[in-house]
């Protein structure tokens, strides 16, 4: 079945500690993207990507990083920069070809600091 | 520019009702506006899409309204069932401007539909 697969589903981090989160797609879309989801503020754009080895930093990238050196995969690390990380996080792709844009969404990950 | 007003926050409809949910966007390069319903703990879903060269579209139960020259769109959710309780989310994109098709999404509508 084609679809994004994001792991873990929780994640627990120490604080000062870096964390990566995984997504992987297999839709063969171009493009990639992860949002951080917050009570009452709906999907925040942190880093998309529209191909291999380039990326752009979306409304909130500070204390985030990202990769994309596969088309399959867009993964997402959370430092210690990030002040706070505690959310659930999103990863999206789309194909990403002129009049196509919608987005399939992964199952997410909850990520908690303790 | 990029913002995309959604309201109500919440909202409790009778089952059988009409839900409808309101956004409202800024940037006239807005050419794509779906609607993805998301249930807890899973990600959203794409539901329904319009394009501003229609005023409405209608898919099952789900109606969306564009109103290009008030920079407003609606989704209707007519004969509301118990299943459709979800938190809905409105959101925009330019899908004309090629490499910068990213959606701007409202801050989410909590469904709440009761027998």
């Amino acid at each position: 079945d084609g679809g994004i697969t994001q792991s873990p589903k929780y994640l627990f981090r120490k604080e000062g500690q870096n964390v990566t989160l995984s997504c992987e797609q297999n839709l063969n879309h171009d493009a990639m993207y992860w949002y951080r989801q917050d009570p009452g503020q709906g999907l925040r754009l942190i880093y998309y990507s529209q191909i291999v080895n380039d990326f752009q930093k979306g409304d909130i990238a500070e204390g985030y990083s990202v990769s994309r050196e596969k088309k399959e995969s867009f993964p997402l690390t959370v430092t210690s920069a990030q002040k706070n990380p505690t959310a659930f996080y999103l990863c999206a792709s789309s194909p990403s070809s002129r009049g196509r844009t919608e987005a399939f969404f992964g199952q997410g990950t909850r990520l908690t600091v303790v | 520019q990029q913002q995309v007003k959604q309201s109500p926050q919440s909202l409790i409809v009778q089952k059988g009702g009409i839900s409808i949910i309101n956004c409202a966007y800024e940037n006239t390069a807005f050419d794509y506006f779906p609607w993805y319903q998301q249930f807890p703990g899973k990600g959203p879903a794409l539901l329904i899409a319009i394009r501003p060269d229609v005023s409405e579209k209608k898919e099952g139960r789900f109606t969306i309204s564009f109103n290009k020259s008030a920079k407003q769109f609606s989704l209707h959710i007519m004969d509301s069932q118990p299943g459709d309780s979800a938190t809905y989310f409105c959101a925009a994109g330019d899908i004309s401007n090629f490499g910068n098709e990213k959606l701007t999404f409202g801050t989410g509508t909590r469904l709440t539909i009761i027998p």
